[in-house]
Formats: structure tokens, C-alpha cells, sequence
């Protein structure tokens, strides 16, 4: 039974490349939600997706960053043109149905890298 | 807005030893609290809740009390071992604020356990 699958683990980009961060969760599991953690800080909420919706995206920022969860396939978060403060550790978490705080299941991450 | 404070890390004990990490919250009502572990190359898990004042969570030997007074939820054990190696994250989710995965975290703090 396989828990939430992120890849790659580790992703190194130059500034203005293309970072993509796929995350396929938990089998049964159709809600999916992506934080990141840069350094020295807290995990923060970036997108909340459900299949092929954008539920709620209030800490995603207003440029370069996408996040979709298609009807088939992985959820991917996109960042265009990256820049150096883009260096960060990105989770992506899911859950069986809403309202189920103790029911959200994390992976183990994507550490990108900006060079 | 909401924010929560952790004890700055890293922390180490030797093992048996006695652990207490620090955790703060600010937040409007009556938040549900959480404490998450996340052990070398995992995802975060759920390692205890509470969602009431003076609800005491507990798993693995670790007890958290919900301290509506003092704003805390300190994580403690009164004996570790080299296995509970691992980053601690203290989290919490708003009263009446959305009833899915939408976390505030604290920044995580990395504990080392000795033999």
C-alpha cells in the first residue's frame, strides 16, 4: 500500500529553467494539497486541488507558480523561470475526502535546488 | 494571522533522557493542535492531536497538553530512544476555519538521540 509518492527527491535547476514537481497520492485519495518549506522556516500552505480543480490556492504566489491535479496522472507544481529564492523543500499531501485533518498523508518531499 | 513558534533546535539527548519541545501558538478561538514527526527520507506523520482545551494527546510515550492559558502545546517523553531520531513540526488548523488540510506549521526542530 504505497503512501504519497513525490519525484524526484532532489531537483537542481539554474535561474530562468523550469522546475516541475510531481506528486501522485495516496491510492483512493483524490485530494491533494502542496506546502513548502523554505529554509529555517515552518511548512506554509501553498494550493488545496481536487481532481481536476483548484480548490483553494490563497498561499501560491501570483506569478511563475501553477499547480493542476488532471483527471488521469500525477498532480504536478510548476514553477517557471526560476529564482534562487525558489530553493526550498516542497511537500505534497493527500486525503481520502475534506475534513479529515488526521487523515492527510504527507510525502517525503522535493528539495529543489536554484543554482 | 495565525502563526506558531517552536523551541529552537537542534536538540540532543542522550538516550533515556528526558525531552520537552517548546511549542506556541497564536490564533484566533480555539485552534486545533498537532504535533508531526518526520523521520530521515520520510514524509511528515501524524503523531498526536488535540482539539479542545486541556485535551492531552498522546502516542509512542509522547503527550502533548492543550494549554488554552499559556497559548502551548509542548511536546515531552519522559524517556527517549536513538529511534525517535527525527524533525518534530507543531501545527495547527484555525477554529471555524476551513475544515480541510489548510496546516499552519512551526519551523520544525531536528532531535538527535545518542546511545
Amino acid at each position: 500500500n504505497a503512501g504519497v509518492m513525490q519525484n524526484p527527491r532532489h531537483l537542481v535547476r539554474r535561474r530562468g529553467q523550469e522546475a516541475r514537481l510531481r506528486c501522485s497520492p495516496m491510492k483512493g485519495h483524490s485530494h491533494v494539497y502542496w506546502y513548502r518549506q523554505l529554509p529555517e522556516e515552518g511548512l506554509k500552505f501553498m494550493v488545496y486541488l481536487q481532481k481536476e480543480n483548484i480548490i483553494d490556492e490563497s498561499g501560491m504566489p501570483k506569478e511563475r507558480f501553477s499547480a493542476e491535479f488532471p483527471k488521469e496522472g500525477p498532480s504536478i507544481l510548476r514553477i517557471q523561470q526560476v529564482v534562487r529564492g525558489d530553493s526550498a523543500a516542497y511537500f505534497c499531501a493527500s486525503s481520502p475526502q475534506t475534513a479529515t485533518n488526521e487523515k492527510l498523508f504527507f510525502g517525503s518531499g522535493t528539495q529543489l535546488s536554484v543554482l | 494571522g495565525d502563526s506558531v513558534t517552536q523551541m529552537e533546535g537542534p536538540v540532543t539527548l542522550s538516550e533515556e533522557a528526558f525531552l520537552t519541545i517548546n511549542c506556541t501558538y497564536t490564533a484566533t478561538g480555539y485552534p486545533s493542535l498537532f504535533w508531526y514527526v518526520q523521520y530521515p527520507g520520510e514524509g511528515l506523520q501524524l503523531l498526536l492531536k488535540a482539539t479542545k482545551a486541556d485535551d492531552k494527546g498522546s502516542n509512542k510515550g509522547f503527550e502533548a497538553t492543550y494549554r488554552k492559558e499559556t497559548t502551548s502545546f509542548h511536546l515531552e517523553k519522559g524517556s527517549v530512544q536513538v529511534s525517535d531520531s527525527a524533525v518534530y513540526f507543531c501545527a495547527l488548523i484555525s477554529a471555524g476555519g476551513t475544515s480541510y488540510g489548510k496546516l499552519t506549521f512551526g519551523q520544525g526542530t531536528i532531535l538527535t538521540v545518542h546511545p
